[in-house]
C-alpha cells in the first residue's frame, strides 16, 4: 500500500514548456486535491476532484489544467510554464464527506523550478 | 471565503519542555474541521490532530492537545514533553463539510517554525 504517489520528484522547467504531473493514490479514494506551496506561505488550493470525470476550480487555478479520467489518478498539468510556477506541488486525497473520511493523506510532493 | 492566521512565524524551546501554537480563524460556517499539519524538512504533510467544530470536547492525541475556543475562534496546539523530532514546520488548517457547491479543500495559515533545542 504505497499510498499517494508523485511523479517526478523533482523538475526544471524553461519559461514556455509544458508538462503533467502526476498524482496515484491506491487507497480507493474518491476525493483529489493539487496544492501548491510557496516560501513563507502555507499550502493553497490549485484544482480538485470530488470522482472520477469530475474536477472544480481552487483558490489559485490560474495557469493550471487538471483531468481524473481514472479514480486513482490526477493529472496536472502546465501549458505554458511561467517562473511564477516555481513552488512546491502537493496532492492530496480523501476517502468521502463525513468527517473521520474527510481526513487528508498527502503525496511527497514534487519541487518544480521554472527559470 | 475562510482566513487562518498563525502570529507565531518561529518558536523555539527546550527539549521536554511544553509549547503553546497559536491559530485563529475567520469563517462564517457554523459547522467546520479544524486540524494541525506537521511538516518535517522531508517535506511530507503529517497530520498532527483534527476537531470538528460541533464538538465541545478538546481533541487529545498523546503529547498533543487543542484548546479550541469557537466563540474566539482560536484553536492552539498544546505540544507536551517536547522533544528533538517535534521540529518542523506546523500548519494550522480549516475545512468546511462538502456541501456540493463552492470550493472544497483545506485552508492553510502560513505555518510556525518550531525549533527544539537539546
Amino acid at each position: 500500500n504505497a499510498g499517494v504517489t508523485q511523479t517526478p520528484k523533482f523538475r526544471v522547467l524553461k519559461t514556455g514548456q509544458s508538462m503533467t504531473l502526476l498524482c496515484a493514490q491506491d487507497m480507493n479514494h474518491e476525493y483529489m486535491y493539487w496544492y501548491r506551496q510557496d516560501p513563507g506561505m502555507g499550502l493553497r488550493l490549485i484544482h480538485y476532484s470530488v470522482g472520477e470525470g469530475t474536477t472544480a476550480k481552487g483558490e489559485v487555478p490560474d495557469g493550471y489544467n487538471v483531468s481524473r479520467l481514472k479514480k486513482q489518478n490526477f493529472l496536472l498539468g502546465l501549458e505554458s510554464a511561467a517562473p511564477s510556477q516555481t513552488s512546491v506541488y502537493f496532492c492530496a486525497s480523501s476517502r468521502g464527506q463525513g468527517m473521520s473520511t474527510r481526513e487528508q493523506y498527502f503525496g511527497p510532493g514534487t519541487r518544480l523550478t521554472v527559470t | 471565503a475562510q482566513t487562518v492566521t498563525q502570529s507565531q512565524p518561529e518558536m523555539s524551546v527546550q527539549e521536554a519542555e511544553t509549547v503553546t501554537l497559536s491559530c485563529t480563524y475567520d469563517t462564517s460556517e457554523n459547522n467546520y474541521y479544524l486540524f494541525w499539519y506537521k511538516q518535517p524538512p522531508s517535506r511530507q504533510m503529517i497530520l498532527v490532530i483534527r476537531q470538528e467544530a460541533y464538538k465541545q470536547q478538546n481533541a487529545t492525541e498523546n503529547r498533543f492537545s487543542v484548546n479550541f475556543q469557537k466563540a474566539a475562534k482560536s484553536f492552539s496546539l498544546k505540544i507536551s514533553d517536547s522533544q528533538l523530532g517535534d521540529t518542523a514546520m506546523y500548519f494550522c488548517a480549516f475545512m468546511k463539510p462538502y456541501s456540493g457547491g463552492g470550493a472544497d479543500g483545506l485552508t492553510f495559515g502560513k505555518g510556525t517554525h518550531l525549533i527544539i533545542q537539546p
